[in-house]
């Protein structure tokens, strides 16, 4: 089983501040199986980066997501205070078909 | 747009089965682009998937929920249910119905919290 760990457990960041979150895999992951999620208290997750690098619907272009093999990296280019919140990395497995979750970033105003 | 609703007891008794259901709509469960399944969160914790199903109805689980975990799919009610046996505190959480598609959990519901306590 795949484990995903993220880095750092907390981030203190200020508005306007650019923000660098890892996803570090145990084994290599296929890329266009690593997403990235947004979660806000009291809220479902939201869905920012599939693919390791493909924006979902919706999600502004200071969000960026890179990586490959077993390091991934989401970037926010310049923080709003929409931005603080918990990100969660995932990656899905194939065989067997398996979810798996990083145990999530905080990232918080400084 | 699909929208996710879960519903179901907010307690339940150690040792006893949760149940939930989740209603769909905007779509059809039978939409054969999605898996429907379930993920969960312990309070204050990270995200745990439980299980998914296809829509040529192949189950996919947890390996470490596999033996207690059930899910099953009415079309006619546009439903997916879970069913977690001989529950202890471990599985106090969140859990969220989820449609997915390989590689990511494309829509999520809001997620109803489910504590089990005597």
């Amino acid at each position: 089983e795949i484990v995903l760990t993220q880095s750092p457990g907390t981030l203190s960041l200020s508005p306007g501040e650019r923000a660098t979150l890892s996803c570090r895999a145990s084994q290599s992951v296929s890329s266009i199986y690593l997403a990235w999620y947004q979660q806000k208290p009291g809220q479902a997750p939201r869905l920012l980066i599939y693919g390791a690098s493909s924006r979902a619907s919706g999600v502004p272009d200071r969000f960026s997501g890179s990586g490959s093999g077993t390091d991934f990296t989401l970037t926010i280019s310049r923080l709003e205070p929409e931005d603080f919140a918990v990100y969660h990395c995932q990656q899905y497995g194939s065989s067997p078909p398996m979810y798996t979750f990083g145990q999530g970033t905080k990232l918080e105003i400084k | 747009q699909l929208q996710l609703q879960e519903s179901g007891p907010g307690l339940v008794k150690p040792s006893e089965t949760l149940s939930l259901t989740c209603t769909v709509s905007g779509g059809s469960i039978s939409n054969t682009h999605y898996y429907w399944g379930w993920i969960r969160q312990p309070p204050g914790k990270g995200l745990e998937w439980i299980e998914s199903m296809s829509h040529s109805g192949s189950t996919y689980y947890n390996p470490s929920l596999k033996s207690r975990v059930t899910i099953s799919v009415d079309p006619s009610k546009n439903q997916v249910s879970l069913r977690l046996s001989s529950v202890t505190a471990a599985d106090t959480a969140v859990y969220y119905c989820a449609a997915s598609t390989p590689g990511m959990i494309d829509y999520w519901g809001q997620g109803t919290l489910v504590t089990v306590s005597s």
